[in-house]
């Protein structure tokens, strides 16, 4: 069974803090891993995917397979990142392809 | 290209009541699935297509059915509805590979009275 865990629902931090969002798998295979964003009123969207070793909007996400985990990181946070993230994971379960999703966390930026 | 559609927006029905929540995409995607998303619960997977005339079910399928007739469609039924089942409903579809993203819905908000 695939299962992904984000053990935090709220993450408050101030603008220009470092944030973190924690996000841990449990999968037997190769995952495939990826950040989904959910703006205020608007659908989610992909925001990063680990096989491409990409930062987007200043966020990166690096798979350690030791700790099966996948954080988000970024530097110095922007009110504009105010949003719901939900971290996925990608395998294969009962000979399909699934996508499961964490239970998501809400990134606030206190101005 | 419109993406992922989904009608109805909002919608309320009287527990017991059946209804619809329709789907499609213009991507030519073989993978769609159907979200349910739920307050400190995340997005639950209902049932999932991996191509024209196959479904199966995921983590919280019990009281909806679908069926994939054709690509683009991939209709969600409620059999019977209970208040349990109000929740923001997401479509999504995806191409063929596990690494491809995942496109979405803009969401049904669905109320079960």
């Amino acid at each position: 069974a695939q299962r992904v865990t984000q053990p935090e629902k709220l993450l408050s931090v101030f603008k220009g803090a470092p944030v973190e969002l924690k996000c841990n798998y449990s999968y037997s295979g190769s995952p495939e891993l990826f950040w989904y964003v959910q703006y205020s009123r608007q659908r989610l969207q992909l925001l990063l995917r680990h096989i491409s070793r990409e930062s987007i909007k200043g966020f990166t996400a690096d798979l350690n397979k030791g700790e099966t985990s996948f954080h988000l990181k970024k530097p110095f946070a922007q009110e504009e990142d105010s949003a719901m993230y939900y971290c996925a994971l990608s395998g294969i379960s009962g000979g399909y392809q699934k996508v499961t999703f964490g239970t998501g966390t809400k990134l606030q930026v206190i101005p | 290209n419109a993406g992922v559609t989904q009608t109805p927006k909002f919608q309320v029905l009287k527990t017991g009541q059946s209804m619809t929540l329709q789907c499609a995409q213009d991507m030519n995607h073989e993978y769609m699935s159907w979200y349910r998303q739920d307050p400190g619960m995340g997005l639950r997977l209902i049932h999932y297509s991996v191509g024209a005339g196959i479904t199966d079910q995921g983590e919280v399928p019990n009281g909806y059915n679908v069926s994939r007739s054709t690509t683009e469609d991939f209709p969600l039924r409620l059999l019977s509805a209970a208040p349990s089942q109000t929740s923001v409903y997401f479509c999504a579809s995806r191409a063929e590979l596990s690494t491809d993203t995942q496109y979405f819905g803009p969401g049904t908000r669905l109320t079960v009275l």
